[in-house]
């Protein structure tokens, strides 16, 4: 597509479920990001993949969140028995990277997935 | 880790003033982007300004990455221009991982 996309774009859970949010990047894009914007975080990096892999998951907060991309494009992020702390809306960002037309590494961000723990 | 300072924190202008927002980081980066977060909580692309100076109409910016800083100018402001101004550096230490925000600048013009 022409930009990056997210689904759900809210998502209303109760403590304790799990939560599925799904990232499309920009078509091409290599390199693939989560970050997650909350009132008192500010907006925190999550986990950075390339193609397939993880290089960098420092970012995620506890071990029930995890990510996954698939065929170099689509990623899924879940978060397991949600939190009222996890409450914040979560962006996608993705990149070119040395394949794709220059600057490569200029970040295009998705309109977010709003999630609210009750 | 690299740190990112956005100042001021808060503006309030009248429709037409010029203004200039400031981010200064504490380590070389490989990356400095500028983004607008409109209403809809959507980040808009300003600029990709690791170093030197660009134009795009009544947006201008520079980074000075010797220094440590980069400038974010606002000609002739419009109430559209209101929502929040961030800058996002890449450590070069951590090159094609992380951006790292800063805390913002809030803009509200006013009419």
């Amino acid at each position: 597509g022409a930009g990056v996309s997210q689904s759900p774009s809210n998502k209303v859970t109760e403590k304790g479920k799990d939560v599925e949010l799904r990232c499309d990047p920009i078509s091409g894009h290599t390199a693939l990001y989560w970050y997650r914007q909350s009132l008192g975080q500010g907006l925190e990096f999550l986990i950075y993949f390339q193609g397939n892999s993880a290089p960098d998951k420092s970012g995620l907060p506890s071990d029930r969140f995890s990510a996954e991309r698939t065929g170099g494009s689509v990623s899924t992020l879940t978060i397991q028995r949600t939190q009222q702390e996890d409450s914040a809306v979560y962006l996608c960002a993705s990149r070119a990277g040395t394949s794709g037309a220059p600057p490569y590494n200029e970040q295009f961000f998705g309109p977010g997935t709003r999630l609210t723990v009750l | 880790g690299i740190q990112v300072e956005q100042s001021p924190p808060d503006l309030i202008l009248q429709e037409g003033a010029n203004s200039t927002l400031r981010c200064n980081f504490s380590d070389s980066v490989n990356n400095l982007q500028w983004f607008h977060q409109n209403p809809w909580g959507q980040l808009i692309n300003l600029f990709y300004i690791p170093s030197g100076t660009k134009q795009n109409g009544r947006l201008s910016a520079t980074t000075v990455a010797t220094e440590r800083y980069s400038l974010l100018y606002i000609s002739s402001s419009q109430t559209t221009d209101s929502g929040v101004y961030f800058c996002a550096v890449e450590s070069l230490a951590t090159s094609g991982s992380r951006l790292t925000f800063g805390e913002g600048t809030q803009l509200t013009v006013n009419p």
